[in-house]
């Protein structure tokens, strides 16, 4: 079965400074991969959406990597602020047509920016 | 974006009671929406497919006698845990997609459950 492994150790970065999130999965590659974003206490918000024949997706101060043959995503948040602490998710969808929407979540990275 | 809206956001319920969680797509209609559940640091686990008109489709070890899901319009979803015991005590999440599955899924704002 697919397995996504996400650092489970907090990434604790200084104001201003590039974070970078992994995602490894271990079986098969996904149709496509989301990173989602979650505070405490809410449910996941959607960020960015990145399919297979894509190798980079950019949105403001965010950007993913898709890299099959590694079988990893990194997610790249620049020039971080401090309101940009949450929890980030990734989520992989199976390649299969009738089951490509059931999401497999990572248990996701919590991130802290110091000010 | 869309909105997903979930209520209630915390409900505290008695072990053997029975409680209801709604989910509804405030801005667009859902034919199918999906039902997980979190425990503390762990990932979300998809439990369900809520489908409307339909039976919902459940995933390998979930108890569809437990966890009842009517989906009777295409902007609401329930979810009801019945007999509830201390162990389904967790965080309850809904989603669906707006534009089409396989696009970005939007989430409702999640329900805590603690069963006492």
């Amino acid at each position: 079965s697919q397995k996504i492994e996400q650092n489970s150790e907090a990434l604790n970065i200084q104001e201003g400074k590039t974070a970078t999130l992994t995602c490894n999965y271990t079986n098969y590659s996904p149709a496509y991969l989301q990173w989602y974003r979650q505070d405490p206490g809410r449910g996941p918000v959607f960020l960015l959406l990145i399919r297979e024949n894509e190798k980079e997706k950019r949105k403001e101060r965010l950007k993913v990597t898709f890299d099959t043959t590694l079988k990893q995503s990194l997610f790249h948040i620049t020039a971080s602020q401090p309101a940009d602490s949450a929890t980030y998710l990734c989520a992989l969808a199976p390649p299969w047509m009738d089951s490509s929407y059931k999401l497999i979540f990572g248990s996701g990275t919590r991130l802290l920016v110091r000010p | 974006g869309a909105v997903v809206s979930q209520h209630p956001s915390r409900v505290i319920c008695k072990s053997g009671t029975s409680v209801k969680i709604e989910c509804r797509s405030l801005d667009f209609q859902a034919t199918t929406m999906f039902w997980y559940r979190q425990f503390p640091k762990q990932s979300l686990m998809l439990m369900a497919t809520s489908n409307e008109g339909s039976k919902a489709t459940y995933e390998q070890g979930v108890e569809k006698d437990k966890f009842l899901i009517n989906h009777a319009s295409l902007t609401l979803s329930t979810l009801t845990v019945t007999s509830a015991h201390p162990e389904d005590s967790s965080f309850y999440i809904c989603s669906a997609y707006k534009d089409g599955l396989n696009t970005e899924a939007f989430f409702g704002q999640g329900t805590r459950l603690t069963v006492v």
